[in-house]
């Protein structure tokens, strides 16, 4: 079992809408979680990060750790056209503390 | 403020050469991770190093894969003896902060190296 499960889709909206990424874990030790978003040709950048459950929001971006479930989820709200990237989710693990990634999910949003 | 550099940003090797793939860390960052993404997959640690310490490479394959990082210069990943399975963006961050003290600070990524071998 891979410790951070994606879904890759593709997954494409209509400019506007709200787009749901999701991932699970399997290590409940895990306490850091981060969403990286990564376009084409380019190295990944951070968007968001949490500590432990609960929620994060920035500007139309909100992040969301449910650790009963050991799910994590970013919205974006009123999507936009140069959103349309790969997004990773990311958790901290191991002794370098190294990010341990998700498989991404490539997002389209149509204009 | 220059971001993390890398390069060359493209590769192309026959099998059975070797790549060298040279990462220069952020100003002031003294630690340096390396990371493989092959296609359609997420990206897979390979190996963390301090100035001229591997501090963990639990991700790097047993055999042909080395890694450094002088005192001087950028941290080096190099490849002997290349197969068509190492084509992939190889991809290096840096932090200012040792890994235990690092929390949840991010790592900044460069823009990779995509190796190719023919």
């Amino acid at each position: 079992q891979k410790e951070v499960e994606q879904d890759p889709g593709p997954l494409s909206v209509p400019e506007g809408a709200i787009v749901s990424l999701n991932c699970t874990y399997s290590n409940s030790a895990f306490q850091y979680f981060m969403w990286y978003r990564q376009y084409s040709r380019k190295g990944p950048e951070l968007l968001m990060y949490t500590y432990s459950s609960g929620n994060k929001e920035d500007g139309r971006f909100t992040a969301q750790v449910d650790k009963s479930s050991k799910y994590i989820s970013l919205f974006i709200r009123d999507s936009q056209p140069s959103d349309s990237a790969t997004y990773l989710c990311a958790t901290l693990s191991g002794s370098a503390r190294q990010l341990t990634f998700g498989s991404g999910t490539q997002l389209t949003v149509l204009p | 403020n220059a971001g993390v550099m890398q390069n060359p940003r493209h590769l192309v090797r026959r099998r059975g050469q070797e790549a060298r793939l040279r990462c220069s860390p952020m100003k002031g960052h003294s630690h340096v991770y390396w990371y493989r993404q092959l296609p359609e997959e997420g990206l897979k640690f390979m190996v963390y190093l301090q100035k001229e310490n591997i501090i963990d490479e639990s991700g790097m394959p047993k055999e042909r894969f080395s890694a450094e990082f002088p005192k001087e210069g950028p941290s080096i990943l190099r490849i002997q003896q290349v197969v068509r399975g190492d084509s992939a963006a190889y991809f290096c961050a840096s932090s200012p902060f040792k890994s235990r003290d690092r929390g949840n600070s991010p790592l900044h990524f460069g823009n990779g190296t995509r190796l190719t071998v023919t």
